[in-house]
């Protein structure tokens, strides 16, 4: 496509309750990569794919949050059992290059809140 | 630990007139600064990207400037307009081809620019 979809572009969801982020990233981009983005807050990083490489975990805040890329393509990130402070706008990016920052894209993100 | 400190936090100027943006990092090693433009309910879009070497860096009304021995950065809006409104984040990235989850991303600056 012509840029990275996300969606739903918002989610509200009761405390405890599973929810799945999709990330749709430009065809073509190897990498995909998750952020989140609370109130006040700078982007921090939740996990990165690169082509059929073992992705970076090493962002994802707790074992409730997972994410998988299929196919090379489109990303899901899962939260299971959903916590208040786990509300935050999901983004999602992609780039044609392998690592570092060159050529990403934002998506517009997903704004999840938990009530 | 890296941080990259912005300021101010937020900033109201009238329409037509100049503002300068600041970034203050300790990331090293340093490899490169972006700055990027984020709407309200969007995803960041890349304004300029900057590395050690290079003091400036323009793209339209926007010109960013770089200085690695103090490790700041700027980003300085000619003339605003209306459409200017929107948050400033300065991104650094330690390294050349570093991994995803070395970004280091400001909070941001809060423009508005009003009539």
């Amino acid at each position: 496509g012509a840029g990275v979809s996300q969606s739903p572009s918002n989610k509200v969801t009761e405390k405890g309750k599973d929810v799945e982020l999709r990330c749709d990233p430009i065809s073509g981009h190897t990498a995909l990569y998750w952020y989140r983005q609370s109130l006040g807050q700078g982007l921090e990083f939740l996990i990165y794919f690169q082509g059929n490489s073992a992705p970076d975990k090493s962002g994802l805040p707790s074992d409730r949050f997972s994410a998988e890329r299929t196919g090379g393509s489109v990303s899901t990130l899962t939260i299971q059992r959903t916590q208040q402070e786990d509300s935050a706008v999901y983004l999602c990016a992609s780039s044609s290059y392998g690592t570092g920052p060159y050529g990403y894209t934002f998506g517009s993100g997903t704004r999840l809140t938990v009530v | 630990k890296n941080q990259v400190e912005q300021s101010p936090q937020s900033l109201i100027i009238l329409e037509g007139k100049n503002c300068t943006l600041q970034c203050n990092y300790t990331v090293s090693p340093f490899s490169n600064l972006r700055w990027y433009k984020q709407d309200t309910g969007r995803g960041p879009v890349s304004l300029t990207i900057m590395t050690f070497s290079e003091n400036t860096k323009s793209n339209g009304r926007y010109t960013a400037t770089l200085d690695a021995d103090t490790k700041q950065s700027s980003l300085h809006i000619t003339a605003s307009q209306l459409s200017d409104s929107a948050s400033y984040i300065c991104v650094v990235s330690p390294v050349r081809a570093g991994t995803a989850s070395k970004l280091t991303f400001g909070t941001g600056t809060r423009l508005q620019v009003t009539l």
